[in-house]
């Protein structure tokens, strides 16, 4: 069946501008999460939704990160006034349910660079 | 609270084994192990929950030692498609936060 799947593929922004990123999950998967890779680095915890819910924003770098979730599907992540620091690649996943057993099915992500 | 592993890289000949560590300071509720292949996305090896089994996918093992906080990743006979970076991601908390905090990740190489 379908994937994860994450658009667009590559996003080439210039400092200031406002950038969207999409996902869209594994249908009936409940929970996504929200992952950025900087250059030869781990996934830093960005957010997760369970539904449409956010129980956790902890990851977000700076309020000019957000993020939405609508009819327990697709998920837009959104980076305003974009800064060089914000490259990297943004992750996401999504599993049937939150945490636990769980695993997670990623998507193959959106590198995004700021110049 | 990210979770440390060790070490950060290996090099093997093609039928050699290695471990993998990913320690936590935190009470651990679930370890997820995940490889990435060079720009590809990560995708699942196992899960281990409180309280459960070793599990095993193909020449692939891990444990997970709640006293300890710990869970090791075995590479029994390693073949040239292991390689990659291996990540643990780890649900922390005694009724788990589910959410994972990834450690660093291993860079495996395997040579012919």
């Amino acid at each position: 069946g379908a994937g994860v799947s994450q658009s667009p593929s590559n996003k080439v922004t210039e400092k200031g501008k406002d950038v969207e990123l999409r996902c869209d999950p594994i249908s009936g998967h409940t929970a996504l999460y929200w992952y950025r890779q900087s250059l030869g680095q781990g996934l830093e915890f960005l957010i997760y939704f369970q539904g449409n819910s956010a129980p956790d924003k902890s990851g977000l770098p700076s309020d000019r990160f957000s993020a939405e979730r609508t009819g327990g599907s697709v998920s837009t992540l959104t980076i305003q006034r974009t800064q060089q620091e914000d490259s990297a690649v943004y992750l996401c996943a999504s599993s049937l349910r939150p945490g636990g057993p769980y695993e997670q099915y990623f998507g193959p992500g959106t590198r995004l660079t700021v110049t | 609270q990210q979770p440390v592993q060790s070490p950060q890289a290996v090099i093997l000949r093609e039928g050699e084994d290695a471990v993998i560590n990913c320690s936590s300071s935190k009470a651990l509720y679930s370890v997820h192990w995940y490889r990435q292949k060079h720009g590809e996305a990560p995708v699942f090896l196992m899960i281990l929950l409180k309280g459960g089994e070793q599990m095993r996918h193909e020449k692939i093992s891990a444990s997970f030692n709640e006293k300890k906080q710990q869970s090791s990743l075995y590479l029994t006979a390693s073949q040239l498609s292991y390689s990659g970076t291996y990540f643990c991601g780890t649900e922390m908390g005694i009724q788990g936060a589910q959410k994972l905090v990834f450690g660093q990740g291993t860079r495996l190489t395997i040579n012919p």
